[in-house]
């Protein structure tokens, strides 16, 4: 079962910055927090991830709050075609699985 | 570059008759293999995943069945579809230097 909550969806105007928001209230202290965007009918693509240090990279900024209860992850400048279902994934790191489960996601829309 | 591949894209199948889904990668050795279905309008579960050559583990029970005959190749298969069983059908692989997963781009599963 998913671990993590996010709003169903969200409209940003282009140009603008994006935040989404997720919860991750009983996050243990091994878990990773991974985000991921599916475009309609692709499989999902990684964004981002981290433990507790925030973290960019060309794609996102990830801010963790210091208890890691709840993430934001930031597009900063979004486009049109950032228009997807961004997903937010508690997963511990190991070498017998790495299982992700998946909740229901953020569908953001990028307004012209 | 690694590189993930399934197939076939689209399918259309009776009900009652068997599946074979596909999935291989390149450019990786001894990857952590996964298979995830998504139906219409949720989020993705995970229903197989694989640490290597024969070993399967299974996340939900159901109708479908997962086999790794080799290091590179991930099949799912059903003797006899249900309805229940239409989805998107997506690939996933990790590698043994990072901890995120790469998705393949899916194969659309539709049950009549």
């Amino acid at each position: 079962d998913a671990k993590t909550t996010q709003p169903t969806s969200m409209d940003c105007a282009e140009g603008r910055a994006a935040n989404l928001p997720c919860n991750h209230s009983t996050i243990s202290g091994n878990e990773y927090v991974y985000w991921y965007r599916q475009i309609h009918s692709q499989g999902p693509q990684y964004i981002i991830h981290g433990l507790k240090n925030n973290e960019t990279n060309e794609m996102a900024s990830l801010i963790i709050t210091e208890d890691r209860k709840s993430s934001t992850l930031i597009l900063p400048h979004a486009t049109l075609r950032d228009t997807a279902v961004y997903y937010c994934i508690v997963s511990h790191h190991s070498n017998t699985g790495n299982q992700f489960y998946f909740g229901t996601g953020t569908s953001l829309t990028v307004i012209p | 570059s690694q590189t993930i591949h399934q197939w076939p894209a689209t399918l259309v199948q009776p009900v009652g008759s068997p599946l074979s889904l596909e999935c291989t990668v390149e450019g990786t050795s001894n990857p952590n293999l996964y298979w995830y279905r998504q139906a219409a309008g949720r989020g993705l579960q995970l229903l197989f995943y694989s640490v290597g050559i024969g070993q399967i583990s299974s996340e939900v029970p159901q109708n479908l069945s997962a086999s790794r005959p080799q290091d590179r190749q991930f099949i799912l298969s059903s003797k006899k579809l249900l309805l229940s069983d239409s989805g998107f059908y997506l690939c996933a692989w990790k590698g043994t230097a990072n901890n995120e997963q790469f998705f393949g781009p899916g194969t659309r599963l539709t049950v009549l």
